[in-house]
């Protein structure tokens, strides 16, 4: 089974640009989560995608939005970047259930500048 | 509110020896715990898990250790191996809550 992918890896935007940050889950999940790592930080949970519904938020201010499609993929936009928004995002998937592994993508690398 | 906490940010092992890491969590509606490795610029890996109907779980070299009325888990790995350098994130979920909160991961170093 393929893992979780992400695209792109890595990317360099400008502040006060948008950016748009893929994810395909493991074939069969149904849950996508997003994280943000910051040097230093733990993962911090951004929101979680089930069924094309977001069940849940983290404390992430509104310019950080996404979406899951039918088949599953996940998306995740950033608008109007500020230079703290600099940081490894990572995608997770599992089946969906309370209980469930989740297994997470390489990440994706995003460098504001 | 840090619901997730790994209080020793880094430690250093002999290659050979058991490796210690812990983590406390403040919730006691979570019910599910799990352990991550992180190697630099790759994502997590997951690496074992216990439900709170348990209090020990192992798999080969990893065993975690749950006690609920203390609110503490604690991953041991034995031997230990320089390739088991890395970061380690401990991380919990409920039935009530669908998402997985983390804590902020303790940096293991296995000296050879």
């Amino acid at each position: 089974k393929a893992g979780v992918t992400q695209t792109p890896r890595y990317l360099i935007k400008t502040r006060g640009q948008q950016v748009t940050l893929s994810c395909s889950p493991i074939s069969g999940h149904r849950s996508v989560s997003w994280y943000q790592q910051t040097p230093g930080q733990g993962l911090q949970f951004l929101f979680e995608y089930f069924s094309e519904t977001q069940r849940n938020k983290g404390n992430f201010p509104g310019r950080f939005s996404g979406r899951q499609f039918s088949n599953s993929r996940s998306e995740m936009n950033v608008s109007t970047l500020e230079l703290g928004d600099s940081a490894l995002y990572l995608c997770a998937s599992s089946e969906g259930s309370s209980g469930n592994t989740i297994y997470f993508g390489e990440g994706s690398w995003l460098t504001v500048v | 509110d840090q619901q997730v906490k790994q209080n020793s940010p880094s430690l250093s092992v002999q290659e050979g020896r058991i490796s210690i890491l812990n983590c406390d969590y403040t919730n006691s509606m979570f019910d599910y715990f799990l352990w991550y490795k992180k190697y630099p610029a790759e994502g997590p890996t997951f690496l074992i898990s216990i439900s709170s109907i348990k209090d020990k779980n192992e798999d080969g070299r990893f065993t975690v250790f749950l006690n609920k009325s203390a609110k503490h888990l604690s991953l041991h790995i034995v031997p230990s191996q320089p390739g088991d350098s890395a970061v380690y994130f401990c991380a919990a979920s409920s039935l009530s809550y669908d998402k997985v909160i983390f804590g902020p991961g303790t940096s293991l170093s296995v000296i050879p």
